[in-house]
């Protein structure tokens, strides 16, 4: 099994709609759960951090943290064709290793 | 935050040749780390290079393919040896701040 595992996609969605994007994962000593972006031919760039559980909100992206059910989840609002790319779930323990996801290709319709 | 500077940004190369690839942080960090990032596959951790110290290589990755320098805080080299087609792919340089990690853009090798 897999440590991280997200919804391969692709998706493609028209401009304003509602985006989610999900992963699940393995290991419950998880603490710091990251979203990336990441245009192409471009380095993945942080998108959003969450520790632990719980919501984080940042404009038109929120993030979802639930540890009793190993899940996460990004939500974006009113989506733009600025946002088509590929996003990528992370997480991490007390170490140094990050654990990505496969990533999922979003592309946003005008 | 940190920004990292990688170059190439992309290069096509001829089997049996080297390439290094060089990031550049901007500020001093303790902990660098490449990735390899294939199509359709999560990023895969190469090695951790820490200044002074020889770098700590990931499962089905070595040294002699994969030498990395790491001469101070703010620079380190990932060398792809002896190349084959089977290296073709992304190799990114990371470093973390706290519990975040930062990317330089990649580098796209094509192995022809």
């Amino acid at each position: 099994q897999k440590e991280v595992e997200q919804d391969p996609g692709p998706l493609s969605v028209p401009e304003g709609a509602i985006v989610s994007l999900n992963c699940t994962y393995s290991n419950s000593a998880f603490q710091y759960f990251m979203w990336y972006r990441q245009y192409s031919r471009k380095g993945p760039e942080l998108l959003m951090y969450t520790y632990s559980s719980g919501n984080k909100e940042d404009g038109r992206f929120t993030a979802q943290v639930d540890k009793s059910s190993k899940y996460i989840s990004l939500f974006i609002r009113d989506s733009q064709p600025s946002d088509s790319a590929t996003y990528l779930c992370a997480m991490s323990g007390t170490g140094n290793q990050f654990y990505f996801g496969t990533g999922t290709s979003l592309t946003v319709i005008p | 935050s940190a920004v990292i500077s990688q170059k190439p940004s992309r290069d096509i190369c001829q089997r049996g040749t080297s390439l290094t690839i060089q990031c550049q942080v901007d500020s001093q960090v303790t902990m660098m780390f490449w990735y390899r990032q294939q199509p359709g596959q999560s990023l895969t951790l190469i090695a951790t290079a820490n200044q002074g110290s020889e770098a700590t290589y990931e499962s089905g990755f070595v040294i002699d393919k994969f030498p990395i320098s790491r001469p101070n805080l703010t620079f380190s080299t990932l060398t792809v040896s002896n190349m084959s087609p089977e290296d073709s792919s992304i190799y990114l340089c990371s470093t973390r701040t706290g519990a975040e990690a930062f990317f330089g853009q990649g580098t796209r090798l094509t192995v022809v």
